[in-house]
């Protein structure tokens, strides 16, 4: 079955500081992935998205994702962390249809001052 | 401004009662969708609707129940028989067509059972 796997529950950073975020998928399709970001209380937002082409990925805030097919890898980054970026953040693939969203168990973001 | 609304923002009930959430998106998306969250656990899919009058079981459908009898609105009952139904409930429409599988999320309902 396909999955997506996010690496640590809590990452921690202090402002200013270099953000990785990490996301692991299992497809044996070529996959369609997705960043969302979710602030407390509200819903999710899309961050960025991986279809086809280009590998690396720039979204809104300044985050960025590189797709890497050897490494089933799409690790979300951010050159400096704004205190702003503190949520929670969602890597997911799309299922075997286009119906169907595959998400990691999420990542929350800390910034420490 | 096009969007997904859904209603109450927090909803409270005692046990043994269903309640409603609302969920209406004026986006034109065929596909809506409505997920469970609950800590540490990611996002849940409940039931996803793919056209009007259509609608299919999700990964955790018991205790749950829906209807699609608009385009613009795919309401959940959270049903008496459901377990444990405190949660954050997120509601998501998609294009058809939408090959990629991208999804576009309400603001969510907090329901509380107390």
């Amino acid at each position: 079955a396909q999955s997506v796997t996010q690496l640590g529950s809590h990452v921690s950073v202090s402002e200013g500081a270099l953000v990785l975020l990490r996301c692991n998928y299992s497809s044996s399709v070529p996959p369609y992935l997705f960043w969302y970001v979710q602030y407390p209380n509200q819903g999710l937002q899309l961050l960025l998205k991986y279809t086809t082409g280009a590998t690396l990925v720039k979204g809104i805030n300044g985050f960025e994702a590189e797709f890497k097919k050897s490494e089933t890898s799409f690790h979300l980054t951010k050159p400096s962390a704004h205190m702003s970026d503190a949520a929670e953040y969602f890597c997911a693939s799309r299922g075997d249809s286009s119906y169907k969203l595959i998400f990691g168990s999420g990542t929350r973001l800390l910034v420490r001052p | 401004d096009g969007g997904i609304t859904q209603s109450p923002k927090y909803l409270f009930r005692k046990e043994g009662q269903n309640v409603t959430l609302s969920c209406e998106q004026n986006l034109n998306h065929d596909a809506m969708y409505w997920y469970r969250q609950d800590p540490g656990q990611g996002l849940r899919l409940i039931y996803y609707s793919q056209i009007v009058n259509d609608f299919q079981k999700g990964d955790i459908a018991e205790g749950y129940s829906v209807s699609r009898e608009k385009k613009e609105s795919f309401p959940l009952t959270v049903t008496s028989a459901q377990k444990n139904p405190t949660a954050f409930y997120l509601c998501a429409s998609s294009p058809q067509g939408g090959v990629h599988g991208e999804q576009f999320f309400g603001p969510g309902t907090r329901l509380t059972v107390l």
